[in-house]
């Protein structure tokens, strides 16, 4: 059974960077699922921040493309998350999760999610 | 963006009673390539991630109770408790996964009556 856990710190200077990492365990993040950031705030709601695939290849939210970055991590198998330019605004749960894939297809919901990292922005 | 909304914000229902929520998207989530709803929903309870319930708008995931129960087509979809238990009080989410950026709805919340 996969396994994901959010690792960084909960708190973050207003302009500086957000940094999270997802631990999976119980699967590869070389196999063909993808593998997305979410986050969650009770101004926006739940928001999908962008996904990575094989470590390599990446969509990302444009509304967050300019100062987001996904990378993995294969000899760990883990993927990473970094948010630039942050305020008050980024303060969210951040959840990472397995894309679902079925019938030889990978699709945008998510069958596994961890249990999520609150980040505030905060001086 | 394809944009979800849901009806109602909140609703409390009698244990054993149906629950019903409905969900749209800002355009059709049908996808002509293989004639499926690009379609999820899932279940939040407080301080836990979400649940996945439903995908392709009426696949029940492993595990998932058989009172969970989705339809719709295309931009209209409803989600259905066919008998309310305690332990589905929680906020229901339904997501589009049609296009990129995935998008969710704003969450309906279900409590006892």
């Amino acid at each position: 059974q996969v396994q994901l856990q959010e690792l960084g710190p909960g708190l973050v200077k207003p302009s500086g960077t957000l940094s999270l990492t997802c631990v999976v365990s119980g699967d590869s993040i070389r196999s063909s699922n993808w593998w997305s950031w979410v986050r969650q705030s009770p101004a926006k709601g739940l928001e999908w921040i962008g996904e990575i695939h094989h470590s390599e290849y990446t969509n990302y939210n444009p509304s967050l493309k300019s100062r987001v970055t996904i990378s993995g991590d294969k000899s760990k198998n883990q993927f990473s998350l970094k948010l630039t330019s942050v305020t008050a605004a980024d303060t969210a749960v951040y959840y990472c999760a397995r894309g679902y894939c079925g019938g030889g297809r990978c699709f945008g919901n998510f069958d596994s999610w961890g249990q999520g990292a609150l980040v505030t922005v905060s001086s | 963006d394809i944009v979800m909304t849901q009806s109602p914000d909140s609703l409390a229902v009698s244990l054993g009673e149906r629950a019903t929520i409905n969900c749209k998207s800002s355009q059709s989530v049908l996808d002509s390539s293989n004639n499926k709803n690009h379609l999820a929903w899932y279940q939040q309870k407080p301080g836990l991630p979400p649940k996945l319930l439903i995908y392709w708008a009426s696949t029940r995931e492993s595990g998932v109770p058989d009172r969970f129960s989705g339809s719709g087509s295309g931009a209209d979809f409803t989600l259905t408790i066919s008998s309310l238990q305690a332990e589905d009080v929680a906020v229901y989410y339904c997501q589009q996964y049609y296009g990129v950026p995935f998008t969710f709805g704003p969450g309906t919340k279900v409590d006892i009556k």
